[in-house]
């Protein structure tokens, strides 16, 4: 089945503590990029990658890291995560956005304390 | 910098009455516009994209240039259309930054 995947679903952390959300489609796009969704402010985009090893910032960077080393995969990586952090992360792909949608993932809620 | 607004938090109509979500966008050349949909506890899809004047659902949206807007309408509303719905833009070329609304959530009342 052709899907995005994200892990985890939930995480709860504390301030400065390292972590990864993993992100994997098997339809193999050229294009992914993470978003968070806060009440009210919508979706922001973080990062995005228009191919392996090519990657560039969207409108809320900060705070983030991405890599994109194999096509199928795109983790995010929060090296010293701030509460201000926690929100509703999604994952996106697509072959390319002017004629193909992009396929979303199912979310990870990040809590930090 | 690209931006895109929307103007309504929540638009409340019912069922069988026409329904127009409002999209305008600020963008220095061409934009490419989509609206997405989130249905309740399913994942963002894509409705429409300005590229293919197409109409899914019952749903157009038309891109207007001069008022730069892209506003979603839908002449009788379903109960079924009840959802969050996301106006988005990009530069041309298929690899750009993706800019989204906040959002507008649409109750359709029976």
């Amino acid at each position: 089945e052709a899907q995005v995947t994200q892990n985890p679903r939930y995480l709860i952390t504390v301030t400065g503590k390292k972590l990864t959300v993993t992100c994997s489609q098997n339809m193999n796009h050229e294009y992914m990029s993470w978003y968070r969704q806060d009440p009210g402010l919508g979706l922001r985009q973080i990062y995005y990658s228009m191919n392996v090893e090519v990657t560039d910032k969207g409108d809320v960077p900060e705070g983030y890291k991405v890599s994109r080393k194999e096509k199928r995969n795109f983790p995010l990586i929060l090296e010293s995560p701030s509460p201000n952090q926690t929100s509703l992360y999604f994952c996106a792909s697509s072959l390319d956005l002017s004629y193909n949608e992009q396929f979303f993932g199912p979310g990870t809620r990040l809590t930090v304390l | 910098a690209q931006r895109v607004t929307q103007p309504e938090k929540l638009l409340s109509v019912f069922k069988g009455a026409p329904v127009e979500l409002k999209c305008n966008y600020s963008y220095s050349g061409s934009p490419e516009l989509f609206w997405y949909v989130q249905y309740s506890r399913q994942r963002l899809q894509l409705l429409l994209r300005h590229i293919s004047r197409e109409s899914i659902k019952g749903f157009t949206a038309d891109l207007n240039k001069g008022e730069t807007s892209f506003h979603l309408k839908k002449p009788f509303a379903q109960e079924e259309d009840s959802a969050m719905y996301y106006c988005a833009l990009m530069g041309p070329g298929g690899y750009q930054k993706v800019t989204f609304g906040i959002g507008t959530k649409l109750q359709v009342i029976p």
